[in-house]
């Protein structure tokens, strides 16, 4: 099936730095979403971008909705040990209005 | 604790057999939407009920089926297992279809063919 272009596929990073991670599509969404996925747990939503251009926060999580909207990254400041786990973008647009298209994650490591 | 509960937790079947997996959804959400995600995978849509009817479908065969029920349970059946059915199946409940927003995830049920 079809998947988003998530990148990058994993990072190690020490406490307290930034981390940028990125999601590009071949078609254009009228929706972006990113998640947070822990071992054994089901993705819990962090941000939810509906407007192309768009910049959103969430404590220390800022996402955007690309202009072209083909895109959006994630930006997550100061990191600490619990942002660890498998972060993903998925999007969705008026042709697949039930379904959405996902990445395939990428994988983030916090060293303390 | 997301309210949305999925049983059972894990689960091994042989190639061939039958397998229904089960979803309760969140109070007052009426749309369950599964999801199958494969090792180091993204999840895959595989189709959503709405108000006991199939409202969307994924790139999946016939033999994955479903059910809503009228409190808003779902179930996932899947026919004539493969090998490569082997994975991390999640249910999503939303109040509406399209509430992302609103959409809660359960933990999954993580199911092995062998």
């Amino acid at each position: 099936g079809q998947q988003l272009n998530q990148s990058p596929q994993s990072m190690f990073i020490q406490e307290g730095e930034d981390v940028s991670m990125n999601c590009t599509s071949s078609s254009i969404f009228n929706t972006w979403l990113w998640y947070k996925q822990d071992p054994g747990e089901g993705p819990v939503l962090l941000i939810a971008l509906y407007k192309a251009g768009e910049l959103t926060s969430n404590g220390r999580l800022t996402a955007q909705f690309g202009i072209t909207r083909k895109d959006s990254f994630l930006n997550i400041s100061a990191s600490i040990p619990s942002d660890v786990g498998i972060y993903f973008c998925a999007g969705s647009n008026a042709g697949n209005n039930r379904k959405l298209i996902w990445g395939l994650g990428t994988s983030l490591g916090v060293n303390p | 604790e997301t309210g949305v509960t999925q049983s059972p937790t894990h689960l091994i079947k042989t190639r061939g057999q039958q397998v229904t997996l089960r979803c309760s959804s969140q109070s007052g959400h009426n749309t369950v939407s599964w999801y199958q995600q494969a090792l180091g995978q993204g999840p895959q849509f595989i189709f959503q009920y709405y108000r006991e009817e199939e409202n969307g479908r994924g790139n999946f065969p016939p033999r994955f089926s479903g059910l809503q029920f009228p409190n808003y349970s779902s179930e996932l059946n899947v026919n004539a297992l493969e090998l490569d059915d082997s994975a991390l199946y999640l249910c999503a409940s939303s109040p509406l279809p399209r509430e992302f927003t609103e959409a809660f995830f359960g933990q999954g049920t993580r199911l092995t063919v062998v």
